[in-house]
Parts: C-alpha cells; sequence; structure tokens
C-alpha cells in the first residue's frame, strides 16, 4: 500500500542543538509536504517539496527531497523552544489524498 | 477569523450513542477533506469532496461513517452506533487546489475531539 515511515519517533535535544527527521516511501512520490503540529494544536502546513533533488530553506529549516523522490527529511539548526512539536511528512501518491507519517516528536531541553 | 471552524471542540458520548461533527471550510476552498489522528499517530484519511461530490473514501470508513457536504460548502461527519475504538480527534482541511491530483496545501481546522466511554 501506499505508505509514509518516519524516523525517529521521538527526538530530545539540548537547546542549540540540531534536529533531522527522515521519511520514506516504498513507492515514488508525486510531492511531498511538511507539517508542524504543535502540542494541543493542529497540523499547520510548512513546505511542499515537487522536484526531484529539490532544497527548500526556511530561516533555520532545511528541506531536502530524495533524487528518486522516495524520501525526504527535514533539518532544523540551532534548535529553540519554539521548535517544540511534532513533524509530519505527508506525501502525494499521484492522487486526492494526501497521506501522512508517524511523525517525530521534537523536544527541547533547555 | 477565517479558517477552517470545527465544532463541537469536544464530545463526549456513551457506547452506542451517535454523534455529529461539522467542519465549515474557508470559503471558496472546493475541496474538503476528513482525517482521524489518535494519540501518538498521524493524521489517517478518512475521505474527501470536491465540492458536493465525495470522491474518496477510506476502507477506514466503516458503514457507520457517514459525511455529507450538501452545497458544497460545509460537510457533516456522522459516526452511528459509537464504539470506544472511535475516540480520537477528527480533523477537517480544506485545500484551495481546484483540478488535478494532488491536495495543494490542506488547511487545517482545530479538530473535534471524540470520547466514547
Amino acid at each position: 500500500g501506499q505508505q509514509v515511515m518516519q524516523i525517529p519517533q521521538y527526538q530530545h535535544v539540548q537547546e542549540g542543538e540540531d534536529f533531522t527527521t527522515y521519511c520514506n516511501s516504498s513507492t515514488t512520490l508525486s510531492n511531498i509536504q511538511w507539517y508542524k503540529q504543535r502540542p494541543g494544536g493542529h497540523p499547520v502546513f510548512l513546505i511542499q517539496l515537487v522536484k526531484s533533488g529539490e532544497v527548500k530553506k526556511q530561516k533555520r529549516l532545511t528541506f531536502q527531497f530524495g533524487e528518486a523522490k522516495k524520501n525526504s527529511s527535514l533539518h532544523i539548526t540551532a534548535t529553540q523552544t519554539t521548535d517544540v512539536g511534532t513533524y509530519f511528512c505527508a506525501g502525494n501518491f499521484g492522487n486526492e489524498k494526501l497521506t501522512f507519517g508517524t511523525g517525530t516528536r521534537l523536544t527541547i531541553i533547555p | 477569523d477565517t479558517g477552517v471552524s470545527q465544532n463541537p471542540r469536544h464530545k463526549i458520548t456513551k457506547r452506542g450513542q451517535n454523534v455529529t461533527f461539522r467542519c465549515d471550510p474557508i470559503s471558496e476552498h472546493n475541496r474538503l477533506y476528513w482525517y482521524r489522528q489518535t494519540l501518538g499517530q498521524g493524521p489517517e484519511f478518512l475521505t474527501y469532496f470536491q465540492n458536493e461530490a465525495q470522491l474518496e473514501k477510506s476502507r477506514l470508513l466503516s458503514d457507520r461513517f457517514s459525511a455529507e457536504r450538501p452545497k458544497g460548502s460545509f460537510s457533516t461527519l456522522e459516526i452511528q452506533r459509537t464504539e470506544q475504538g472511535d475516540s480520537a480527534m477528527y480533523l477537517c482541511a480544506s485545500s484551495s487546489r481546484r483540478a488535478g491530483p494532488n491536495t495543494g496545501e490542506l488547511f487545517f481546522g482545530e479538530g473535534s475531539r471524540l470520547t466514547v466511554l
């Protein structure tokens, strides 16, 4: 089936350290999106990647889409307490629904 | 507020009762999605509307679940004969994408949390 796997499930980092979460699909993705969900909140769109090998940056966040369009990563440089939350990748497989990964929950140790 | 609105925000019900959730998408968004999220998991796709037409339903959506979007604006999700396993957050999202595959950016509501006792 069309599934999106995400690792790690949890990540605890000291404030100021970097953080990376990885997303993998067994089949080629049409595009991939990333969302952030704060504790008690709802998913909020961060970015969409469409092209093979695409890299996009948003301030301290760097998003990559693999050459084969089967994997993606989100890297946060120098984490801050405001980065706390769960980060989800979500893949489009060329149909009209978005398939979410299991998420990586980021906690920051001040 | 022009975001996606969902109500009720919380619903506690006894097993066997029926519940209905309402979603008001961002105006002029013609695509509307329902997702279900349980603790520690990512949102799971339930169903999707393009205007008033329900175009796809997940196998997760048993015959106890029904969704409507009668005039292509707001949508309702009804669960009949609720079971404890239905306890979850029910999220609604809308998208401005008008044609073609792929969803475009999804704008989520705050969700409706269901607890079945």
